[in-house]
């Protein structure tokens, strides 16, 4: 069994506020992922990282940021955040090495009112 | 870039057969993926083949890989009403240096008694 957290598993905040959605893996993973899943179910790669001090952006333009100075850890911020960005998030880590398997969180349901 | 296409769609009955087809690309995937989704949940990894295998078995799941056609085929023996999920097929290649997944948009599987 994987041992990826996210906290919160849901938030609802209102436009303008500051967020920080958590993850943590246990499993000493280098490289790490946030999604974002749309209603829809596609989902989109927004940040990834290959280990600490490291972070790229994805596929999908966003306005959140990360950070990696643990390697355990992988918060994502969002510094005022807007209803474009009700969405379901999800945390990923993999092994450096070639093969990718990823193992995922259990996601942060956000809701910007 | 590359792609991966699924049907959105697959309704089936409690004990009969189900096949999840995705396409894909990218003629130089190395490592094809499929991931299972319940409500509420983050993915889970269901199995994955390398691009040098043509089939693999794990219990009621069987992975077909066709390179000719780039077509990625999950079966899934005597559905169970617990196999109602979404599924997301996968690819990671050297053209992306392995450092990310490229996503289907996903199968939601329905599975009535």
């Amino acid at each position: 069994e994987a041992d990826i957290y996210q906290t919160p598993r849901y938030l609802v905040i209102g436009t303008g506020k500051k967020i920080t959605l958590e993850c943590s893996q246990t499993m000493g993973h280098d490289k790490m992922y946030w999604y974002q899943q749309d209603p829809g179910m596609e989902l989109h790669l927004i940040h990834y990282s290959y280990g600490v001090n490291s972070t790229e952006k994805g596929d999908l333009s966003s306005e959140s940021t990360v950070s990696r100075i643990r390697t355990e850890h992988f918060p994502l911020t969002l510094e005022s955040a807007r209803p474009s960005h009700t969405s379901q998030y999800l945390c990923a880590s993999s092994e450096l090495l070639a093969g990718n398997e990823q193992y995922f969180g259990p996601g942060t349901r956000l809701t910007v009112t | 870039g590359e792609d991966v296409e699924q049907s959105l769609f697959l309704s089936v009955r409690e004990g009969d057969s189900s096949v999840i087809n995705c396409t894909y690309t990218d003629s130089s995937s190395t490592y094809l993926y499929w991931y299972k989704q319940e409500p509420g949940a983050g993915l889970q990894l269901l199995t994955y083949i390398f691009s040098n295998m043509d089939m693999k078995q794990d219990q009621r799941l069987t992975v077909l890989l066709n390179k000719k056609d780039k077509h990625l085929s999950l079966r899934i023996a005597d559905t169970q009403t617990g196999d109602s999920a979404i599924y997301f097929c996968a690819e990671t290649s050297p053209n992306s240096g392995y450092s990310t997944l490229t996503f289907g948009k996903g199968t939601m599987l329905l599975v009535s008694p």
